[in-house]
């Protein structure tokens, strides 16, 4: 059963980059149609997609956040990566990693969803 | 960008009774790509139904969704005292994902 993990930094300065790993175990980031979204929710308040990426390294990102986002992939270390830019205040959040499967027309939903991490923006 | 409007934000019921939420998208949305989600305090949100009517894995059927186009509805039969959670529909188009604002389902 896959699970992932996200894991890095729980604090970062306002103007720096934000920058968090998701780990992948019970199973190969590289196998499949799958795709590995990055989400995030500042507490409280509801849930945001912030991007994904293809195991071939094809990207989508939101249109609200793409100037700032970078998301990468590292297949020998079976993980992928969100780096965020220029953060502020309003970059606070719980960030989550989860995976989808698209196929033609068919369509997973976001599962499984990794556990969270907490990323405060302040000086 | 297609958003994604709730009903009610806050639904006040009974263990027992019968939950129906509404998410309204604002344009038509393929039903293919409608997904549901619950959200408990303190954890990730988990997968309940997708492609609007299919249930995940291990998701009980007192559990169902239904609709098409814009207009697209998560029913609960009947309430469980684990089912008290806040709930998300999303929706994929266009190369991007969007998520509604969430019902609150509470004890009455």
């Amino acid at each position: 059963q896959v699970q992932l993990q996200e894991s890095g930094p729980g604090l970062v300065k306002p103007s720096q980059t934000l920058s968090l790993t998701c780990t992948v175990s019970g199973g190969s980031i590289s196998s499949g149609s799958y795709y590995w979204s990055w989400i995030r929710q500042p507490a409280g308040k509801g849930l945001e997609w912030i991007g994904r990426i293809y195991t071939s390294g094809s990207t989508n990102y939101n249109p609200s956040l793409k100037s700032r986002v970078t998301i990468s992939v590292d297949t020998s270390k079976n993980q992928f990566s969100l780096k965020l830019s220029s953060v502020t205040a309003a970059d606070t959040a719980v960030y989550y990693c989860a995976r989808d499967l698209r196929y033609y027309d068919f369509w997973s939903g976001f599962d499984p969803w990794g556990q969270g991490t907490l990323v405060t923006v302040s000086s | 960008e297609i958003v994604l409007t709730q009903s009610p934000g806050t639904l006040s019921l009974s263990p027992g009774e019968r939950a129906t939420l509404s998410c309204r998208a604002s344009q038509s949305v393929s039903s293919s790509y409608l997904a549901w989600y619950q959200q408990k305090p303190g954890q990730a949100p988990r997968l309940l139904i997708y492609g609007a009517s299919s249930r995940a894995t291990g998701i009980p059927d007192r559990f169902s969704g239904s609709g098409s186009g814009t207009d697209f509805t998560l029913t609960i039969s009947r309430l469980e005292p684990e089912d008290f959670a806040v709930y998300y529909c999303q929706q994929y188009g266009s190369s991007e994902f969007t998520f509604g604002p969430g019902t609150k389902v509470d004890i009455k």
